[in-house]
C-alpha cells in the first residue's frame, strides 16, 4: 500500500509569491494534518483536517490555509511568502480525527526554498 | 501551556553501547507521549508510543516508559547500531495536536 505522498518533493520561491502544496492520504485514512519543519527544529503544528472540516490549527499566520477535498487528499497554500517560511513541510494522516490510539503517518514532505 | 524538551544533540556513541535520550513535557490534560524517527531526507516514522501513565512503549529493541511523576518519556536501547543513526524527536499528543521537541540527532560509530 502507498503511505502519504506529497508533491512536489522540491520548490524554489520568491518573497512576494504563492505556493500550493499537495499531500494524498494513506487509503482509507479521513484526517490529514500539516506541519512546518524549520532546519534543525522540531515540526510545528500547522492545520489539521477531518472529513473537509478543518478540527485544528496552530498559531501561524493567516496567510497560511488549507482545505481537504472529498478524497481526502489535502492542499496547503501558503499567500505572500517571507524569507522565513523556507522549510520543510509535513503532512500526516491517520484514521481518525483524534490520534491517541491512531498513530500518524508522515509523508517524506516538500522542502520549500525562499530567495 | 504544552511544550516538549529533549536532551539536546549531537549524540555519537560506538556500536553496541546503551542509549538514553532525555525528554520531559509539559502538558494540560492527560496527553499521550510518542517518540519518532527521522532519518536523512525522509518524513518521520513513529517510533514507539504510550498513552497513559505507567504504559512502556517498545520497538526495534527501544522503549520509553510514561512517568506522569517526573513528566518524563526518556527514550532507551540497550545495544545501538549503525543503523539506528538518525535524529529522534520525542512528542505528545493532546486533542488533535501534537507538540514535537527539537530533536536529538544520533550518530553510531562501527
Amino acid at each position: 500500500d502507498a503511505g502519504v505522498t506529497q508533491s512536489p518533493t522540491h520548490l524554489i520561491k520568491t518573497r512576494g509569491q504563492h505556493v500550493t502544496l499537495r499531500c494524498s492520504p494513506i487509503s482509507g485514512h479521513k484526517s490529514v494534518s500539516w506541519y512546518q519543519q524549520v532546519l534543525g527544529q522540531g515540526p510545528q503544528f500547522i492545520f489539521q483536517y477531518y472529513e473537509k472540516e478543518e478540527r485544528g490549527r496552530g498559531n501561524f499566520p493567516d496567510r497560511f490555509s488549507a482545505r481537504q477535498f472529498p478524497n481526502y487528499s489535502s492542499e496547503l497554500n501558503v499567500n505572500a511568502l517571507l524569507l522565513g517560511d523556507s522549510a520543510l513541510y509535513l503532512c500526516a494522516s491517520s484514521l481518525g480525527a483524534r490520534g491517541e490510539n491512531q498513530p500518524q503517518h508522515f509523508g517524506d514532505g516538500t522542502r520549500l526554498s525562499i530567495l | 501551556g504544552n511544550s516538549v524538551t529533549q536532551m539536546e544533540g549531537p549524540v555519537t556513541l560506538s556500536e553496541e553501547a546503551f542509549l538514553t535520550i532525555n525528554c520531559t513535557y509539559t502538558a494540560t490534560g492527560y496527553p499521550s507521549l510518542f517518540w519518532y524517527v527521522q532519518y536523512p531526507g525522509e518524513g518521520l516514522q513513529l517510533l514507539l508510543k504510550a498513552t497513559k501513565a505507567d504504559d512502556k512503549g517498545s520497538n526495534k529493541g527501544f522503549e520509553a516508559t510514561y512517568r506522569k511523576e517526573t513528566t518524563s518519556f526518556h527514550l532507551e536501547k540497550g545495544s545501538v547500531q549503525v543503523s539506528d543513526s538518525a535524529v529522534y524527536f520525542c512528542a505528545l499528543l493532546t486533542g488533535n495536536q501534537f507538540y514535537f521537541g527539537t530533536g536529538t540527532s544520533l550518530t553510531v560509530i562501527p
